[in-house]
């Protein structure tokens, strides 16, 4: 079974900062990786996936992350944040094959200030 | 993009009532639709994953008799909850998978579910 780990639940920073929001995943397989953010209320908006080939992935928004194979890690960046940013943001993994349910990470909530 | 469309975003409805909850695919056609559920300030739970023109399967722990699922059409999948309680009151996401390939799952918006 694959378990995602998101270390940090909360991260607060200041409006054009740059933040990174920590994911590691355990899995005995190979999985497909995504982040999602979720804002008050509402369903969850796709960032970013990372399915194969280069393990740096550009999303929407400005964000990016990287797959790191050795560490199990997928790690969310974004070099300046916006207060429109503040959100709560979901790292999740599924199999590449099957149905591919998700298995989602606790959350971080994202605290931009001005 | 791929939109997901759910119905109602809210409900409050009295205790022993049933609440059906509509996930539709506007634009594009899911064999497979996921049902989770997601306490305040946590993480999404799978509940279910739909199957268009099949059973539901279940997560270990989630009542199939409580949570009733019809995934009647490649567009359209519901979920009921049966004699609706107090406990049952959450917020409720479905999502959708296109069919094609490797695509990811696209979301609907929630339905905040409360019971009295």
């Amino acid at each position: 079974a694959q378990s995602v780990t998101q270390l940090d639940s909360q991260v607060p920073v200041f409006e054009e900062a740059p933040v990174e929001l920590r994911c590691n995943y355990s899995s005995s397989v190979s999985v497909y990786l995504f982040w999602y953010v979720q804002y008050p209320n509402q369903g969850l908006q796709l960032l970013l996936k990372y399915l194969s080939g280069s393990t740096l992935v550009k999303g929407i928004n400005g964000f990016e992350a990287e797959f790191n194979k050795s560490q199990t890690s997928f790690h969310l960046r974004k070099p300046s944040v916006h207060i429109s940013d503040t959100a709560e943001y979901f790292c999740a993994v599924s199999l590449n094959t099957g149905r591919r349910a998700l298995t989602f990470g606790s959350g971080t909530r994202l605290q931009v200030q001005p | 993009g791929a939109v997901v469309s759910q119905h109602p975003s809210w409900v409050i409805c009295k205790s022993g009532t049933s609440v059906k909850i509509e996930c539709r695919s506007l634009d594009f056609q899911a064999t497979t639709m996921f049902w989770y559920r997601q306490f305040p300030k946590q993480s999404l739970m799978l509940m279910a994953t739909s199957n268009e023109g099949s059973k539901a399967t279940y997560e270990q722990g989630v009542e199939k008799d409580k949570f009733l699922i019809n995934h009647a059409s490649l567009t359209l999948s519901t979920l009921t909850v049966t004699s609706a309680h107090p406990e049952d009151s959450s917020f409720y996401i479905c999502s959708a998978r296109d069919m094609g390939g490797n695509q990811p799952q696209h979301f609907g918006d929630g339905t905040r579910l409360s019971i009295l």
